[in-house]
C-alpha cells in the first residue's frame, strides 16, 4: 500500500469553529510532513514528525495544532482560524530516520479548507 | 536568505520534443534534491531525487542533473507526450527533513 489518505476532502468551517484534519499512511513510514498550499503557489512546510516527535514547525501560529498520535496517523487541529488560512492542506510521508532521513515524499489528495 | 527559483513559470513544447526545466538556489546545502509533478488539485508525485554527490539520475523518459557547484538543477522529459502537460516542482531537503519547493513550472505539450 503506497498510499496516504486524507479526510476529509473539503472543510468549511467558521472563524469559531474547532475541526481537525486526519491523515494516515500504511507504509512503514517514520516521517510525516504537513503543508500548506495556496492557489498556484507551491507547498509551504508547516510540521514534521520523525518517529512520532516534533521534529520541525516552521513557526505556525498557535491556532494549528498538530498531533501525532501513533506513527501511522497523523492529524492537525484547527482553532480560531482566519479567512486567509483558506488553503489545500497536504499531508505527506517519507521513510525517514536515520542515515535514511528525509528523501523522497509520498503526498495525499490534500484537504480543501474554506474559512469563512 | 536561502532562495530557490525555477526559472520558468510556463513552458510551451511540441510533442516528441525534450522539455527542459531548471532550478536554481542560493545560500542552501541540500542533502537531496527533487522533482514532482503536480496536477491542478491534487497532491504532487514524486518523479526523482538526486543526491548532493551525484551528478545524474534517468528514469524511464526523464533525466535529472545536479550541479552543486552552480547550484543548480535540470531536469528533462524527453519524447514529451501531452499526458506530460502539469506543473513541475523542484524540492530541495535538508537531512534533516527541512523541505523548501521551488515556484513549478507549467508545461504545456502540444499535440
Amino acid at each position: 500500500d503506497t498510499e496516504v489518505t486524507q479526510t476529509p476532502k473539503h472543510l468549511v468551517m467558521g472563524m469559531t469553529n474547532k475541526k481537525s484534519l486526519k491523515c494516515e499512511q500504511h507504509m512503514g513510514h517514520r516521517a510525516m510532513y504537513w503543508y500548506k498550499q495556496k492557489a498556484k503557489k507551491p507547498p509551504e512546510l508547516m510540521f514534521v514528525y520523525s518517529y512520532e516527535k516534533l521534529s520541525i514547525n516552521e513557526s505556525v501560529p498557535s491556532r494549528f495544532s498538530p498531533e501525532c498520535p501513533n506513527s501511522s496517523l497523523l492529524n492537525l487541529h484547527l482553532h480560531a482560524l482566519q479567512p486567509e488560512d483558506s488553503a489545500l492542506y497536504l499531508c505527506a510521508s517519507s521513510q525517514g530516520g536515520g542515515v535514511a532521513q528525509g528523501g523522497e515524499q509520498f503526498f495525499g489528495p490534500g484537504t480543501r479548507l474554506t474559512v469563512l | 536568505s536561502q532562495k530557490i527559483e525555477q526559472n520558468s513559470e510556463a513552458l510551451n513544447i511540441q510533442e516528441g520534443k525534450t522539455a527542459t526545466l531548471t532550478c536554481n538556489y542560493t545560500n542552501y546545502s541540500p542533502a537531496y534534491l527533487q522533482w514532482y509533478r503536480q496536477d491542478p488539485g491534487r497532491g504532487p508525485v514524486f518523479l526523482l531525487l538526486i543526491r548532493e554527490n551525484e551528478k545524474e539520475k534517468r528514469k524511464e523518459r526523464l533525466k535529472v542533473t545536479f550541479d552543486t557547484t552552480l547550484k543548480q538543477s535540470l531536469f528533462h522529459i524527453t519524447a514529451s507526450q501531452p499526458a506530460d502537460s502539469a506543473t513541475y516542482l523542484c524540492a530541495l531537503q535538508t537531512g534533516g527533513f527541512k523541505t523548501i519547493f521551488g515556484a513549478g513550472t507549467r508545461l504545456f505539450v502540444k499535440a
